[in-house]
């Protein structure tokens, strides 16, 4: 099946700093999304992408979706405490919609020092 | 925004009990709902996939009959996991999709489960 390798595992990084995390796979993905996790909630959706090139910004983050359309990036400047969490990249299974089905990446899990 | 509400956040039971889980949508019509679960720092796995008034569609090694899957409503969801055990403990969210054309479904806030 479809699998996402998000990269790195883990952020540990002092207040201020720019963070920037990637999403790769051998397979085409037509959607691309990020999704924020705080402790014991569920997935906030960051940002969705849905054409190749794009980038889009909210706030403090940037993601974009991969030319290849096999990868993806979401970058967070200026981090704060409360960017603390898990960020997930999460794609629709093949020949699926953003609405359908998705495959998750492993996720990356990010801490701040203040 | 899209609002999922999941309850209860929290349960602790004994083991052998059967726990239901509600999943709503509060501000639109769900035609598909989610069901996933989720160790600790691990990503989301799958268990099943729920439209309205048909049966889920349960993932590969998730045992229907132990996780009952209800989706009466284009705006509730429930999962039940039958008899529990210590091995069922886990946090369980679920998200909710329109089904409307790059409209992403959206999540509850999870219900942690504990079994003793």
């Amino acid at each position: 099946g479809q699998q996402l390798n998000q990269n790195p595992q883990s952020m540990f990084i002092q207040e201020g700093e720019d963070v920037s995390m990637n999403c790769t796979s051998s397979s085409i993905f037509n959607t691309w999304l990020w999704y924020k996790q705080d402790p014991g909630e569920g997935p906030v959706l960051l940002i969705a992408l849905y054409k190749a090139g794009e980038l889009t910004s909210n706030g403090r983050l940037t993601a974009q979706f991969g030319i290849t359309r096999k990868d993806s990036f979401l970058n967070i400047s200026a981090s704060i405490p409360s960017d603390v969490g898990i960020y997930f990249c999460a794609g629709p299974n093949a020949g699926g919609t953003s609405y359908g089905k998705l495959t998750f990446g492993q996720g990356t899990i990010l801490t701040v020092h203040p | 925004g899209a609002v999922v509400s999941q309850h209860p956040s929290r349960v602790i039971c004994k083991s052998g009990t059967s726990v239901k889980i509600e999943c709503r949508s509060l501000d639109f019509q769900a035609t598909t709902m989610f069901w996933y679960r989720q160790f600790p720092k691990q990503s989301l796995m799958l268990m099943a996939t729920s439209n309205e008034g048909s049966k889920a569609t349960y993932e590969q090694g998730v045992e229907k009959d132990k996780f009952l899957i209800n989706h009466a409503s284009l705006t509730l969801s429930t999962l039940t996991v039958t008899s529990a055990h210590p091995e069922d403990s886990s946090f369980y969210i679920c998200s909710a999709s329109s089904g409307q054309y790059n409209q992403p479904q959206h999540f509850g806030d999870g219900t942690r489960l504990s079994i003793l």
